[in-house]
């Protein structure tokens, strides 16, 4: 049940696009289109932002993408913001558990 | 509208125990699996269980198996994790997670095993 990986942190300016990546394996990224992202503030819950790849909870910005290629999964933010500045976690489905979770990025608006 | 709220964390020593609730209201909770998935603190997030809709599958995250118990009464539209010989790695934010695919969320309850 390893975790998926995700870079540490990655920043951009104001109104700049940044992609975060997160690597897993055909058991679990790159086998099922199960793949989730999650926005969390300090002292708050994760807050769903695409699941299935690619699609969008009702209320979540467009400026929020996500995609998949082979064992590889990205999260896109296009126009940062400045309440855009959190962490973000993958999670997908896997042959082995439920669920596995990336390790996490921290988003930093410059 | 989805909400599940977490109760019954706190402050217990190592080797106790304790049962952590979620309520659930808003949708059909019997149609849904649910989870627990926890926090531990400036760590990222670990899945621990969960349950089938009839609750007649449970799965577990290795390092609980054999000290915690997922199960849920669809007539009280909750869900519960007895956790039983704590450790202080078990020390975390439990949130309870409705359903796979879009999953909805908890805000948490801390549970700190501590002597």
């Amino acid at each position: 049940q390893s975790a998926l990986t995700q870079p540490a942190s990655v920043s951009g300016s104001p109104g700049q696009s940044i992609t975060i990546s997160c690597t897993g394996t055909s058991s679990d990224v790159g086998g099922y289109n199960y793949v989730s992202w999650y926005q969390q503030h300090p002292g708050k819950a994760p807050k769903l932002m695409i699941y299935e790849v690619s699609k969008r909870p009702s209320g979540v910005s467009n400026r929020f993408s996500g995609s998949k290629s082979g064992n590889t999964a990205s999260l896109t933010i296009s126009g940062l913001q400045a309440e855009d500045e959190a962490d973000y976690y993958c999670s997908s489905y896997t042959s082995s558990s439920p669920w596995v979770f990336g390790g996490g990025t921290k988003l930093t608006v410059l | 509208e989805v909400q599940v709220v977490e109760s019954g964390g706190g402050l217990v020593q190592p080797g106790g125990s304790l049962r952590l609730s979620c309520a659930a209201s808003g949708f059909t909770f019997s149609s849904y699996w649910m989870s627990w998935v926890r926090q531990a603190p400036g760590k990222g997030l670990e899945w621990v269980a969960n349950i089938k809709q009839d609750g007649s599958e449970k799965y577990y995250v290795d390092s609980v198996k054999g000290r915690f118990t997922i199960s849920r009464d669809n007539a009280k539209n909750s869900l519960y994790l007895q956790m039983n010989s704590l450790r202080a790695e078990d020390t975390a934010v439990y949130y309870c997670v409705v359903g796979v695919g879009a999953p909805s969320w908890g805000q948490g309850t801390l549970v700190t095993v501590s002597s």
